[in-house]
């Protein structure tokens, strides 16, 4: 399968402070970014759906001001977490879709995990 | 609604064979994933059928029925590091990845 790169894998931040997670696929011109996040023993949690070039589109209860998502190029997603706070504290991972002869892989990268004290 | 089922949770022998189904009844059908998912760590793609019938992947197989709503992840000669959860997703007609709950497969010695 194609291959899909995420960093950092993990990081720490203080209450207030920002954090930029960059999300690329490697092999392969991704059509469609997925954000997701997920925490211990539950399901995956779609948070936004972005095209290269344009503006996110975020599911309900995700706050866009917050969860700042820029899809610059065909493989390259990242996802900003704006004045981060504890309960933000969660496994985010990315995802990519490539789109070929009505087929439609969609491939995740290694995840990275926030900390927010 | 749109819903996919798959079992809970299974259980099998190292070195036997196992089937996980999925049934779906979705709005619209672009494709069926199966991804792999260990503990901690983001799901890993194992397959992707969009026409009907069976894809074998070394000791990973997966088979759909588009007319019956019906997909099977088959896996052979079992290894511990097998143990995990598998999902099951089904990009809809507007594009939309629906997922399954997930069935966590244990095997034991």
């Amino acid at each position: 399968g194609a291959v899909v790169s995420q960093h950092p894998s993990r990081v720490i931040c203080k209450s207030g402070t920002s954090v930029k997670i960059e999300c690329r696929s490697l092999d392969f011109q991704a059509t469609t970014m997925f954000w997701y996040r997920q925490f211990p023993k539950k399901s995956l949690m779609l948070m936004a759906t972005s095209n290269e070039g344009s503006k996110a589109t975020y599911e309900q209860g995700v706050e866009k001001d917050k969860f700042l998502i820029n899809h610059a190029s065909l493989t390259l997603s990242t996802l900003t977490v704006t004045s981060a706070h504890p309960e933000d504290s969660s496994f985010y991972i990315c995802s990519a879709r490539g789109a070929r002869e009505g087929r439609y892989e969609q491939y995740f990268g290694p995840g990275t995990r926030l900390t927010v004290t | 609604g749109q819903n996919i089922d798959q079992p809970t949770e299974m259980t099998a022998t190292e070195g036997a064979i196992v089937q996980i189904n999925c049934t779906y009844q979705t709005s619209g059908f672009n494709g069926l994933f199966w991804y792999q998912q260990h503990a901690g760590e983001a799901p890993t793609f194992l397959s992707y059928n969009v026409l009907d019938g069976l894809e074998e992947k070394g000791r990973f197989s997966s088979f759909l029925s588009r007319s019956k709503g019906y997909s099977y992840l088959l896996l052979k000669e079992l290894q511990m590091k097998d143990s995990a959860s598998y999902l099951c997703a089904v990009l809809d007609s507007n594009y939309q990845l629906i997922w399954g709950a997930g069935t966590k497969l244990i095997i034991k010695p």
